[in-house]
């Protein structure tokens, strides 16, 4: 099945400055890539997502990046605020057909005013 | 507010016993999802169900059984219960049958085996 690591488990930026989370998934077949945001005591919400065949995605100050040979995809999160201090969680399906999503263990990122 | 209601928030209970959490879907999706969540082990998938159907499986212990109900509700029965069991049960439900789609959380019923 698949396998999904995440790094790193915690990261703390300054105010302003860019936070990048990185995971790696093992099965080739994968082509749906999610990312998850839980702040403390709340549910998971999906923040952004990227479809095997786009290299790369942005919304506002967040970007995601995909690179399929090497089996790899990052969260960038630039102009951190402290708003953003929460868990991130990577994803990946197990191809067309699979409606199971594997779950990194999470990045709980800490944005120091 | 993402729609999807679980039931019973917080669950205190003893090793051995049986517990049912519950989970209501947004309006009009059709497929559920549970996983796990626990400290250090990030979120598991346990099983999802659409339109009545199992769909998925994944690490799912024995002592731990779903269903979805005509009505689209879901239940988690867990039984036997060991210390290990104690975590953060999350219901997820989206639109359709996707490989793609956006998974709504509920709020999640904290279950505490002591």
């Amino acid at each position: 099945g698949e396998n999904v690591e995440q790094h790193p488990s915690t990261l703390s930026v300054q105010e302003g400055d860019s936070a990048v989370i990185k995971c790696t998934y093992s099965d080739s077949a994968s082509n749906y890539f999610p990312w998850y945001k839980q702040e403390l005591g709340k549910r998971p919400q999906l923040i952004i997502d990227i479809r095997s065949n786009v290299g790369e995605k942005k919304d506002q100050r967040i970007a995601v990046t995909l690179n399929k040979t090497a089996k790899h995809f990052s969260l960038h999160i630039t102009e951190t605020q402290p708003e953003d201090s929460a868990v991130y969680f990577c994803a990946a399906n197990s191809g067309a057909g699979s409606y199971q999503l594997t779950f990194g263990k999470g990045t709980k990122l800490s944005v120091i005013p | 507010d993402s729609g999807v209601t679980q039931t019973p928030k917080h669950l205190i209970t003893a090793t051995g016993q049986r517990v049912t959490l519950r989970c209501s879907p947004r309006s009009g999706d059709l497929s559920v999802y549970w996983y796990q969540q626990s400290l250090d082990q990030g979120l598991q998938f346990l099983i999802q169900y659409y339109n009545g159907e199992e769909r998925a499986k994944g690490n799912i212990l024995e002592r731990f059984s779903a269903q979805q109900f005509p009505d689209l509700h879901s239940e988690l029965n867990l039984s036997s219960l060991e210390l290990g069991d104690s975590a953060l049960y999350f219901c997820a439900s989206s639109v359709e049958l996707s490989d793609t789609g956006e998974l709504f959380f509920g709020e999640g019923s904290r279950l505490t085996v002591l």
